[in-house]
């Protein structure tokens, strides 16, 4: 059974640094690319960032709206994904979720979701 | 940047009725070398992770109903439910791969 676990999530102020991690188990994961896709308090969905598999050197996309302060890196031998969220503000606020692109090169869809956690950045 | 955006926002339709969303995009997502829409769909529901229930804007995943379908090409595409059940409630989004990913607004499903 595939599972994507997200931990890291909490409270901290504008300006700080937060980073999630994202354990994965039930599938080769470095088959995979990975993805963090973020939800705003009564927002859609925004994908944030993705990292493509080894296959394409591991290389990285990332939103605008992150662009420069946030970085997804993988762990293959220990089947996580991280994000490192630097320079934090309130418009970051939102669940984060893990997710898996069933293609190596990454940016395509997410057929495996974890649960989400809560990043919220308040004063 | 390509922009999804989906009509209605919302909508209500009756237990057994047909539900149909529509999404559209700002440019066109159809990829003439192999011909593919590259377009989803999800669904997500209040406490749960978004599911996947359509890739390449017609291919259901395994496990979804089949009362669920995708159809449309280039810019134009549509989600239709054919008989709406009471576990269908939810908000539904299409997403674009052509490019960098990106989502429509999301609509919501309720019964009526």
């Amino acid at each position: 059974e595939v599972q994507l676990v997200e931990s890291g999530g909490g409270v901290e102020q504008p300006g700080r640094s937060l980073r999630l991690s994202c354990t994965c188990s039930g599938f080769t994961f470095g088959d995979f690319s990975m993805s963090w896709v973020r939800q705003a308090p009564g927002k859609g969905l925004e994908l944030v960032a993705f990292i493509r598999n080894k296959v394409y050197d591991g290389t990285t996309e990332y939103a605008a709206s992150v662009k420069g302060r946030f970085t997804i890196s993988r762990d293959d031998s220990k089947d996580i994904v991280y994000l490192e969220m630097s320079g934090l503000t309130t418009e970051d606020t939102a669940i984060y979720y893990c997710t898996r692109d069933p293609y190596p090169a990454g940016g395509t869809y997410s057929d495996y979701w974890g649960q989400g956690t809560l990043v919220t950045v308040s004063s | 940047d390509i922009v999804m955006t989906q009509s209605p926002d919302s909508l209500a339709v009756s237990l057994g009725e047909r539900a149909t969303i529509n999404c559209r995009s700002s440019q066109s997502v159809l990829y003439n070398s192999n011909n593919k829409n590259y377009l989803a769909w999800y669904q997500h529901k209040p406490g749960q992770p978004p599911r996947l229930l359509i890739s390449w804007a017609s291919t259901r995943e395994s496990g979804v109903p089949d009362r669920f379908g995708g159809s449309g090409s280039r810019t134009d595409f549509t989600l239709t439910i054919s008989s709406l059940q009471a576990e269908d409630v939810a908000v539904y989004y299409c997403q674009q791969y052509y490019s960098f990913p990106s989502f429509g607004q999301g609509t919501r499903v309720e019964i009526k």
